[in-house]
């Protein structure tokens, strides 16, 4: 079946740097892909939906400067949190269409220390 | 207009009783209905989806049933056992590909043995 590949499962940032998450689409190509942020025992937040070859779209309350997504092929889509903070500390999933059936990645614990 | 509305928040049930979640939309435009299995530290994973021309979908354990006029779809887990344990989100997207998907809030679920 359809894998998206996340990448890493769990990172560690000193506040003010910057992270970079790596979301791949394994066995099929995924113009579009989708970046959520999940607060413990929460529902998942869509950030952005990101678009192989252009700009991605924000979700409103999303700043767009800080989560840079990038979606440079139809299997690789990157989310950079820059000058990370304390507060940016969650757990981010990325997912991909396939024929109605979204695909997640497994997630990524972002902890800013 | 976007809301999924899901309930209960958590649940508990005895091995090999039944589960049962609700779920609730609001868009009559919505015509994708899945639900997703959660771990914790995981991503969401598909566990069964439905579209509106059907009014009950089973696979294996798992049966969605579907009200259309209610706008009402739930989540039947038969002889749940405790590798169930998760957290199940329903959610609801539109027809034509790349869709966002819309969250319910999820439930949390317990099966004890």
């Amino acid at each position: 079946g359809a894998v998206v590949s996340q990448h890493p499962s769990r990172v560690i940032c000193k506040s003010g740097t910057s992270v970079k998450i790596e979301c791949r689409s394994l066995d099929f190509q995924a113009t579009t892909m989708f970046w959520y942020r999940q607060f413990p025992k929460q529902s998942l937040m869509l950030m952005a939906t990101s678009n192989e070859g252009s700009k991605a779209t924000y979700e409103q309350g999303v700043e767009k400067d800080k989560f840079l997504i990038n979606h440079a092929s139809l299997t690789l889509s990157t989310l950079t949190v820059t000058s990370a903070h304390p507060e940016d500390s969650s757990f981010y999933i990325c997912s991909a269409d396939r024929d109605y059936g979204y695909t997640f990645g497994s997630g990524t614990r972002l902890t800013v220390v | 207009q976007q809301q999924v509305k899901q309930s209960p928040q958590s649940l508990i049930v005895q091995k090999g009783g039944i589960s049962i979640i609700n779920c609730a939309y609001e868009n009559t435009a919505f015509d994708y209905f899945p639900w997703y299995q959660q771990f914790p530290g995981k991503g969401p994973a598909l566990l069964i989806a439905i579209r509106p021309d059907v009014s009950e979908k089973k696979e294996g354990r798992f049966t969605i049933s579907f009200n259309k006029s209610a706008k009402q779809f739930s989540l039947h887990i038969m002889d749940s056992q405790p590798g169930d344990s998760a957290t199940y989100f329903c959610a609801a997207s539109k027809r034509g590909g790349y869709q966002k998907v819309t969250f319910g809030t999820g439930t949390k679920l317990q099966v004890i043995p």
